[in-house]
């Protein structure tokens, strides 16, 4: 497997302009996560999914950022209107169903920089 | 909630031990975690330890659980150039239905 693939690698856009980030996870994994890296934050988990429906949207920081999960290969993060405190490294991570060790598989990220 | 603490950043020199140590709030864990993280790549699992475990080696890495401080630490043998990356010590507890809480990451920079 190609392991998780993000989509795009790098994001340069303005403040009010649509972003759109892409996931597409490890086949058969029930589990698909988008976190967010900052260096002030660390990495913070934003919305979780399992088999397709989001479990826990808690860390979603505004109504600006919705994540969608149409079937089991595929998941967008949308940020609407864009600003400059949302320019970070956006990641993508699956895994099994309840695996023992729990082990997360982490995309190569998508970097956003909002002017 | 869970809180994972851990040190920004670490300097060993090539050769010697790496330790990187974090701290954890809810005692409830049952799962604990150190992924790496190299440059503009995503993060890797190294390796977990369980609740009930207080030591797990794997051929370089060392892995301490102390419990009751609600302790872990990462020991790196020997630690190469190539072990320069950003570490994360990460928790999950059954009571947040597994849900891996991560520390910022420890940069560990090798010098010459």
């Amino acid at each position: 497997d190609a392991g998780v693939i993000q989509s795009p690698r790098h994001e340069v856009t303005e403040m009010g302009q649509e972003v759109t980030l892409r996931c597409k996870p490890i086949s058969g994994h029930d589990y698909l996560f988008w976190y967010r890296q900052t260096m002030m934050r660390g990495l913070e988990l934003l919305i979780y999914f399992n088999n397709n429906v989001p479990i826990d949207d808690s860390g979603m920081p505004e109504d600006r950022f919705s994540a969608k999960m149409p079937n089991a290969s595929f998941s967008t993060l949308k940020i609407q209107p864009s600003e400059p405190r949302d320019s970070a490294v956006y990641f993508c991570a699956s895994s099994l169903e309840r695996s023992g060790h729990g082990e997360l598989f982490f995309g190569e990220g998508s970097r956003l920089t909002v002017l | 909630g869970e809180d994972v603490e851990q040190s920004l950043f670490l300097s060993v020199r090539e050769g010697d031990s790496s330790v990187i140590n974090c701290t954890y709030t809810d005692s409830s864990s049952t799962y604990l975690y150190w992924y790496k993280q190299e440059p503009g790549a995503g993060l890797q699992l190294l390796t977990y330890i369980f609740s009930n475990m207080d030591m797990k080696q794997d051929q370089r890495l060392t892995v301490l659980l102390n419990k009751k401080d609600k302790h872990l630490s990462l020991r790196i043998a020997d630690t190469q150039t190539g072990d320069s990356a950003i570490y994360f010590c990460a928790g999950a507890a059954m009571n947040r239905d597994d849900k891996i809480i991560f520390g910022k990451g420890t940069r560990l920079h090798i010098l010459p």
